[in-house]
């Protein structure tokens, strides 16, 4: 079956655009996780997700990042004002864990590059 | 807090040569650590899970508590080994940290 998917692969921004990402998690896993990678860094925890429910946010740098998943399935990430230090990758990755069982593996999408000029 | 350390951003062995790829980690509670793998032009992908126990494509990675490490090992490096290897770390939450990354070159 088909993997984690995310759109646009690649987005530029001009300094001050609004911009919003999309990721399709694979069908049926509960769990939806969004991630940052700054250049020559390692994946860093931005929002988590159980169904619908955003449980932790707490890796959101600002108040201008702001993660929706209003069915439990597709989820967005919205960045307000785009500022240069966001220009990263952004991973969404699922998995069929819920909370309280056992970890389950995460998998990842291909990430969508964003650039802000 | 939690904190994982990849020393080495850099790594480069001969084919037919071991490796061990270095990953030190920092948390108070029993962590849960993965290594993944991220080839070129390919997405992030699990290689390995300390709970499981188990070696995938020759890599073993043992979880050694009274050093805080988890390093991969590989006996015998493959030039399809090349890659990137991220080291992280999973606390009572869901979420993963990781480190910065070990970019590993096998050379033919």
């Amino acid at each position: 079956g088909a993997g984690v998917s995310q759109s646009p692969r690649y987005k530029v921004a001009k300094r001050g655009q609004d911009v919003a990402l999309r990721c399709d998690p694979i069908s049926g896993h509960v769990s939806l996780f969004w991630y940052q990678q700054a250049l020559g860094q390692g994946p860093e925890f931005l929002t988590y997700f159980q169904n619908e429910a955003q449980l932790d946010k707490s890796g959101l740098p600002s108040d201008r990042f702001f993660a929706e998943r209003p069915e439990g399935s597709v989820s967005t990430l919205k960045i307000q004002r785009t500022q240069q230090e966001d220009s990263a990758v952004y991973l969404c990755a699922s998995s069929a864990a819920r909370g309280g069982r056992p970890t389950d593996t995460q998998y990842f999408g291909p990430g969508t590059r964003l650039t802000v000029l | 807090a939690q904190r994982v350390t990849q020393p080495e951003k850099l790594l480069s062995v001969f084919k037919g040569a071991p490796v061990e790829l270095k990953c030190n980690y920092s948390y108070s509670g029993s962590p849960e650590l993965f290594w993944y793998v991220q080839y070129s032009r390919q997405r992030l992908q699990l290689l390995l899970r300390h709970i499981s126990r188990e070696s995938i494509k020759g890599f073993t990675a043992d979880l050694n508590k009274g050093e805080t490490s988890f390093h991969l090992k590989k006996p015998f490096a493959q030039e399809e080994d090349s890659a990137m290897y991220y080291c992280a770390l999973q606390t009572g939450a869901n979420n993963l940290f990781f480190g910065t990354g070990t970019r590993l070159t096998v050379i033919p």
